[in-house]
This record gives structure tokens, sequence and C-alpha cells, in this order.
């Protein structure tokens, strides 16, 4: 029962370039969502959020778009950096009094990016 | 100086025992969580405590058992240990119960033989 899913196990990008990062969610409930990075023996770290009335939030290098009518989100990272490569993990909450924090997760996209 | 620490990171142990793992947060967050991530790489939330008071409880077994003496730590202990409980466990805090954004300790891998 994947409420959150990360189809692509793996990406490689050569640095410079963007980096396209894609989550599927099933549950209509859900309506924060997360972006978290994870370096090997370290653990996940905030990146950027998302809250269900928005299409797109913008931090620096990363960007997430939201598509509620398709259940779809990504996170672009543009220019992509050596140092961007980690796993990346999308998460999402039902949110409302004290949910937010019970994430629901994907199971991972490790992204290299290549000098 | 660590914002979430665990201990231990490593646990080996056999099936039947009983342990615990320790998570203490300097951030002064009100909110904590333990995590399991399982062989699968999905993070699942287990418990969550908000100044104290326990406010998240999924269908975990009753042999774990989360204890959080203060709003700075949280504690998770497991009876009876079986091989499924091999993990890595991640304990996280946050600024309180109205956000996503928590901040996550190195984890602590367990290995029930």
């Amino acid at each position: 029962d994947q409420q959150v899913k990360q189809n692509s196990p793996s990406l490689s990008v050569q640095e410079g370039r963007i980096s396209i990062l894609n989550c599927d969610y099933t549950n209509s409930m859900f309506d924060y969502f997360l972006w978290y990075k994870k370096y090997p023996a370290e653990g996940p770290t905030f990146l950027i959020s998302i809250s269900s009335i928005k299409d797109k939030n913008e931090d620096g290098r990363f960007t997430v778009f939201l598509n509620k009518s398709a259940k779809h989100l990504s996170l672009h990272i543009v220019p992509s950096q050596p140092g961007d490569s980690a796993v990346y993990f999308c998460a999402a909450s039902e949110g409302g009094g004290t949910s937010y924090g019970k994430l629901t997760f994907g199971q991972g996209t490790i992204l290299t990016v290549h000098p | 100086d660590t914002a979430v620490s665990q201990t231990p990171k490593y646990l080996v142990t056999q099936m039947g025992n009983d342990k615990s793992i320790k998570c203490e947060q300097n951030l002064g967050h009100d909110t904590m969580y333990w995590y399991k991530q399982d062989s699968k790489k999905f993070l699942k939330i287990m418990f969550s405590y908000n100044n104290k008071e326990l406010i998240i409880n999924e269908t975990v077994p009753n042999r774990f058992s989360p204890k959080s003496p203060d709003k700075a730590h949280l504690n998770l202990h497991i009876n009876s240990l079986e091989l499924g409980d091999s993990a890595v466990y991640f304990c996280a805090s946050s600024l309180t119960a109205n956000t996503g954004e928590l901040f996550f300790g190195e984890g602590s891998r367990l290995t029930v033989l």
C-alpha cells in the first residue's frame, strides 16, 4: 500500500544541467508535500515544501512543482552540483492539527551528479 | 554539536532480548518522533510526542514502548526482539507539531540475530 511512489530508483545528471526528480501519490487527503535529501550514514535533511494551495515553490536552486489533478510533484535542481549527489525522498502529509509531522515517504531516488 | 543525537548508532542483539535506543535534541523543539526505515528503504512513522504527550501512535506492536521524560528526550524500548525488528530507527524533532520540517538524527541500525 504505497501511497507515495518514486518510480525512478536512480538518476544520473551532468554538473550544471537540470535534475528532475518525480513523485506520485494516491491519497487525495494529502495536502502538504516535502522533499528531503539524505547522505550516507546521515539522517534525512529537509529541503523544500509546498502546500496544496500552491503549484510552485522556489528556494534558490530548488523548485518544487505540484500538479494536484495528476497527484504528481517534482523537484527541479538547477544547476545541479556534485554536492547534490544524495538520496532524495518525497514525503506527504494530510496536515491539520498535530499531524503535519506524520509523513508518508516514498522509497527515494538516488541522484548522482557527475563533474 | 549535534542537534538530534541517538545512541547507540549500531546495535546487534539476539532474538528475544530487550533493548533501548535513546534520543536527545538540543534545538528547543516541542515535538519528537520515531521513524523506522525498513529493508525496502521506506521511512515509516512509529510515534510522536509533543511536550511529553503522545500525539501519534501508528500501528506498531506493543513490544515497542516510547518514553519521553522531558521534551528534549524521546527513548524507544523494544521488548522480546524479533528478526523483523531489524531496521534503521531514526529519531527526529520539529519546532512544533504543526510542521513537517523535521530534523533527523543519524539513525540507529538495529540487527536482530
